[in-house]
């Protein structure tokens, strides 16, 4: 069974730490992206990747930044975490092959800031 | 103007009742739509493609209307195990990356 996997399911950090929300995907999918989910917002995309070492900004990059080093794993940093950060969080790839179809996404992670 | 609105309901209704819900979206260059559910607390996960000639899976079925920019999913006689949260999702084709609407919100009440 195809897997996206995250690391937490839920996070409670203080504002101001440095925050780091691993990703991990065993299909080996070119696309990766990070999504954040806020009631009546919707999913909004914060970064992609389509190759290892590369980023792409997504709809609200700012204070966020990504880090891939392997194809396989896609880490989503919060420099200085602040209360409007708290938000559930997906992980997701995909394969360009497959166009809009074979998105997977991982179970979520709901990061609480206090 | 966002790029897919929804209806966010919520929309409550008794079991085997018939529910529609619709989207519509900006970018006429749009490739491909899907409907996606939503459970709560839990990752989206593909419903069903849709297409212009529509499509049909079991008691769902989603329709295209390209000229108009609206695509539909209809249920029919709705389960309890129906209530989710759906969500409207485009492919523009030439970014690799989906575009959500923000969901419609569905109970189905005993």
């Amino acid at each position: 069974d195809v897997k996206v996997t995250q690391s937490s399911r839920y996070l409670v950090k203080r504002t101001g730490e440095k925050v780091f929300l691993e990703c991990v995907q065993d299909m080996d999918h070119e696309n990766m992206f990070w999504y954040r989910q806020d009631p009546g917002l919707g999913l909004r995309l914060i970064y992609f990747s389509y190759d290892v070492k590369m980023k792409e900004k997504g709809d609200i990059p700012e204070g966020y930044s990504v880090s891939r080093e392997k194809k396989e794993r896609f880490s989503l940093i919060l420099e200085s975490a602040s209360t409007n950060q708290t938000s559930m969080y997906l992980c997701a790839s995909s394969s360009p092959g497959l166009g809009g179809y074979g998105y997977t996404f991982g179970s979520g992670t709901r990061l609480t800031v206090v | 103007r966002k790029e897919v609105e929804q209806d966010p309901g919520p929309f409550n209704v008794p079991e085997g009742a018939t529910v529609a819900f619709n989207c519509t979206y900006s970018n006429s260059a749009s490739q491909s739509f899907f409907w996606y559910r939503q459970d709560c607390r839990k990752e989206p996960k593909l419903l069903m493609s849709v297409y212009s000639s529509g499509n049909e899976d079991g008691r769902f079925t989603a329709q295209l209307n390209r000229a108009s920019q609206y695509i539909s999913l209809l249920i029919r006689d709705s389960k309890l195990s129906d209530s989710a949260t759906y969500l409207c999702v485009l492919y523009p084709g030439s970014a690799r990356q989906l575009t959500f609407g923000s969901g419609t919100q569905l109970t189905v009440l005993p």
